[in-house]
């Protein structure tokens, strides 16, 4: 139990262009549901938490504008990186709890390489 | 807000030696400390975590020991394996459910 699992693994985009990746709970019902960034040999950056109904809050630093998420369903959220550009080239995670204090289950991650 | 500081960067044991990483944290009110193991490209993977309420728990190879009053907590790996080369890290979580991670510990044991 408790598979998450995101869409695409990996992504190649142009410069300005938008790209969505998708986080989906396969067998629980996600009530938050998190999105990280990680670089090439480095820690997980939390950028925004999101409960499912309502908007996502986001980290300090981290540009909503640019960064949308939505979580229109118990298992279903969406992160939309618009206007890319190279240096949002990441390693997208996004992880998945049920309500209260319990496990965050990762996804696989999503590689974004924007050229 | 929670900052997670974890030591060593690197960490190179022969197999069969023990493996141990440190973190440390700074709000006291952090009550939740996860590992994670990750390899490259993949998911982070729970290996073991702990609540502020326990001091000590193991799961064969691994255990972990937790210091309330000192505010850090420790990774220990006994009888290390080649297949315990990966990058762990430590995080801790307030009633708020966010990690914070530590910056991570790439491990690489020797065959």
């Amino acid at each position: 139990g408790a598979v998450v699992s995101q869409h695409p693994s990996w992504v190649i985009c142009k410069s300005g262009t938008s790209v969505k990746i998708e986080c989906r709970s396969l067998d629980f019902q996600a009530t938050t549901m998190f999105w990280y960034r990680q670089f090439p040999k480095q820690s997980l950056m939390l950028m925004a938490t999101s409960n499912e109904g309502s908007k996502a809050t986001y980290e300090q630093g981290v540009e909503k504008d640019k960064f949308l998420i939505n979580h229109a369903s118990l298992t279903l959220s969406t992160l939309t990186v618009t206007s890319a550009h190279p240096e949002d080239s990441s390693f997208y995670i996004c992880s998945a709890s049920q309500s209260g204090p319990y496990e965050q289950y990762f996804g696989p991650g999503t590689r974004l390489t924007v050229t | 807000g929670e900052n997670v500081e974890q030591h060593p960067s690197t960490l190179s044991v022969q197999e069969g030696d023990s493996a141990v990483i440190k973190c440390t944290y700074s709000d006291s009110a952090s009550n939740y400390f996860p590992w994670y193991k990750q390899e490259l490209g993949k998911r982070p993977q729970l290996i073991i975590d702990i609540r502020s309420n326990v001091g000590e728990k193991k799961d064969q190879r691994i255990a972990v020991t937790l210091n309330k009053t000192a505010k850090h907590f420790s990774l220990h790996i006994t009888e290390t394996q080649p297949e315990d080369s990966a990058v762990y890290f430590c995080a801790a979580r307030v009633d708020d459910y966010k990690l914070s991670f530590g910056a991570g510990t790439t491990v690489t044991v020797r065959a």
